[in-house]
């Protein structure tokens, strides 16, 4: 069945824009998670929605940077007045509760000039 | 200290070596061990997941946990030119809805 899928795959923006990437998680997870990785870092994590439940925000770090899913379906992640170092892929993860196996998308890679 | 350290690599072996790849981890609240590896410009793939102290085999691939030294490894046995990838060691308390804890990561490179 199909995976994970993020769009767009690259995104080059210049500095003090916004940019919105998306997210499609595997139908039927109810888990969805957004993690940045930067070059040569580990993922950091984000945002975690579950169901109708209210997200898990405490990775976000700023309040540049937002995420909304409706239901249990697409997610965006909002970054607004990009810095350059916003530049990093961003992962979008989905599992079918919370406590279960996290599967990946391949990412959106951002480059803010 | 950062949750988890991992030894960024690169690891360079030649085909048909024994690699081991390890974490290390502050937290003792951390029940649920993973490995996932991930090819180059690729999502994470999971390849082992475990939970406590112990060891899990799954064909060429070992993992092991050491909660009282709060240390985790990946062996992989005969390993293969695909088998070159970044591995992401991660971690998570008992509760299901805490996020996952990444390692930086380990460059492997196994050379024909």
């Amino acid at each position: 069945g199909a995976g994970v899928s993020q769009s767009p795959s690259n995104k080059v923006t210049e500095k003090g824009k916004d940019v919105e990437l998306r997210c499609d998680p595997i139908s039927g997870h109810t888990a969805l998670y957004w993690y940045r990785q930067r070059l040569g870092q580990g993922l950091e994590f984000l945002i975690y929605f579950q169901g109708n439940s209210a997200p898990d925000k405490s990775g976000l770090p700023s309040d540049r940077f937002s995420a909304e899913r409706t239901g249990e379906s697409v997610s965006t992640l909002t970054i607004q007045r990009t810095q350059q170092e916003d530049s990093a892929v961003y992962l979008c993860a989905s599992s079918l509760r919370g406590a279960d196996t996290q599967y990946f998308g391949p990412g959106t890679r951002l480059t803010v000039l | 200290q950062k949750e988890v350290e991992q030894d960024p690599g690169p690891l360079s072996v030649p085909e048909g070596a024994i690699v081991s790849l390890n974490c290390t981890y502050s937290n003792s609240a951390f029940q649920y061990f993973m490995w996932y590896r991930q090819y180059s410009r690729k999502g994470p793939e999971l390849l082992m997941y475990t939970y406590s102290s112990g060891n899990k085999e799954d064909g060429r691939f070992t993992a092991q946990v050491d909660k009282s030294s709060k240390y985790i490894s990946l062996f992989i046995r005969d390993s293969q030119p695909s088998d070159s990838a970044t591995y992401l060691c991660a971690m998570r308390g008992a509760s299901g809805n805490t996020p996952l804890v990444f390692g930086k990561g380990t460059r492997l490179s196994v050379i024909a």
